[in-house]
């Protein structure tokens, strides 16, 4: 089965400060990867995706992700974060073909950006 | 016209009670699943309805039942409740589970069991 590692419990930014979270996955073949947000109050919305093809994914409002799979990573990436990212921010995986059924999420990444 | 609706939104209870929490989704998806996040923020996957059928059963206690009268409705009842039991539950639903359409999410039920 497969395993989700988010390895920052808690990240803390300024406003404009650039912004990198970390992923790892461990599993034996090809996988989907996702990261999904849950703003303070909100349901957890889908953030971005990546199945195949070019590994750096552009997702909404100005969140990117790069998967390496040498690392077996997908790491979140923003270069200027505002105030209003501040969120809890999930990665999650599954195996290609399985589809949600099988989808398993990390523990998430608190993300706190001060004014 | 909330797409994944959950109630209630929070829930106290009584160690050996039993409730249930609802779920409906407006979005015309096939399948629905149930969610639990504990207190350390981890999300597992408990159940997952495709068309009414239960596709997905992890390891559960079973006195947790989930119930689909149809495929826009998803209910989880849980007897003899237990202090463990106590997390916010997702419900989120799908196009199709097999595939890979993205999951939409509830606004989560908090549980407290004293």
């Amino acid at each position: 089965a497969q395993s989700v590692s988010q390895h920052n419990h808690h990240v803390i930014l300024s406003e404009a400060a650039s912004l990198e979270l970390g992923c790892n996955y461990s599993y034996g073949g090809t996988v989907n990867l996702f990261w999904y947000v849950q703003y303070p109050g909100q349901h957890l919305q889908l953030l971005l995706k990546y199945f195949s093809g070019d590994p750096l994914v552009k997702g909404i409002k100005g969140f990117e992700a790069e998967f390496i799979k040498s690392k077996f990573s997908f790491n979140l990436r923003k270069p200027s974060v505002q105030w209003s990212d501040t969120a809890e921010y999930f990665c999650a995986v599954n195996p290609s073909g399985a589809g949600s059924y099988q989808l398993t999420f990390g523990k998430g990444t608190k993300l706190s950006v001060i004014p | 016209d909330t797409a994944v609706s959950q109630t209630p939104k929070y829930l106290v209870t009584q160690m050996g009670n039993d409730k249930s929490i609802k779920c409906e989704q407006n979005l015309g998806h096939d399948t629905m699943y149930w969610y639990k996040q504990d207190s350390k923020k981890f999300l597992k996957i408990m159940f997952s309805y495709n068309n009414k059928e239960l596709i997905i059963n992890e390891t559960v206690p079973n006195r947790f039942s989930p119930k689909s009268p149809d495929k826009a409705h998803l209910n989880l009842h849980i007897n003899s409740l237990e202090l463990g039991d106590s997390a916010v539950y997702f419900c989120a639903s799908s196009q199709q589970g097999g595939t890979n359409s993205p999951l939409h999410f509830g606004n989560g039920t908090r549980l407290t069991v004293t």
